[in-house]
């Protein structure tokens, strides 16, 4: 079947300005992550979906950023006001919580802020 | 806190050969998954092999295998009959089964030479 998704594979802002990554987990797994990586490191988790749950938004570096997944599925990341420290590759991942909790990722949104 | 250390930034390893990635890792909890995910040059992050800390079987799949040593919080990967297609950046994650996330390693590349 179809793995996670997500959009753009690419994107290049200007400092400043809000952007929007979007992921689509795989069809009926509950549980969607978004992870940072940042040039040559391993992977920073931010947020977590767990189905009709309340988000674990700890790993959220500022109030600039913040996430949504609407009717249990599609995801949205937003980054307001973009700095430079922004860029890097964003991942998202989905998962069964109830059998086995390895993630499956998607091929990641590289966003450079100029 | 918690916390994953692979000590080899960079491997390399003649095709054909066998190759053994460290990994050592830090938590109070008791119950916990383990993971070796492969990231190439796609980026994209794949799943490897599963380890789970309650049992004392080693993990296997297919050319991969892991050496578990709970007391020891050590989690190392084998790679046998290594093939070009390997060449890869490895990382190591657990997530513990009370979480939310999975905790990273900083990585290694992997270099297999023809």
């Amino acid at each position: 079947g179809a793995g996670v998704s997500q959009s753009p594979s690419n994107k290049v802002t200007e400092k400043g300005k809000d952007v929007e990554l979007r992921c689509d987990p795989i069809s009926g797994h509950t549980a969607l992550y978004w992870y940072r990586q940042s040039l040559g490191q391993g992977l920073e988790f931010l947020i977590y979906f767990q189905g009709n749950s309340a988000p674990d938004k700890s790993g959220l570096p500022s109030d600039r950023f913040s996430a949504e997944r609407t009717g249990g599925s599609v995801s949205t990341l937003t980054i307001q006001r973009t700095q430079q420290e922004d860029s890097a590759v964003y991942l998202c991942a989905s998962s069964f919580r109830t059998s086995g909790y390895e993630q499956y990722f998607g091929p990641g949104t590289r966003l450079t802020v100029t | 806190a918690q916390t994953v250390t692979q000590s080899q930034p960079e491997m390399s390893v003649q095709e054909a050969e066998t190759v053994t990635l460290s990994c050592t890792y830090d938590t109070s909890e008791n119950n916990y998954y383990l993971f070796w995910y492969k990231q190439p040059p796609s980026r994209q992050m794949i799943l490897v092999i599963r380890q789970e800390a309650y049992k004392q079987q080693n993990a296997t799949e297919n050319r991969f295998s892991v050496n578990f040593q709970k007391a020891a919080k050590s989690f190392s990967l084998k790679i046998s009959d290594s093939q070009l297609g390997d060449t890869a950046m490895y990382f190591c994650a657990f997530i513990v089964t009370s979480g939310s996330r999975l905790t990273f390693g900083e990585g290694t590349q992997l270099t297999v030479n023809p």
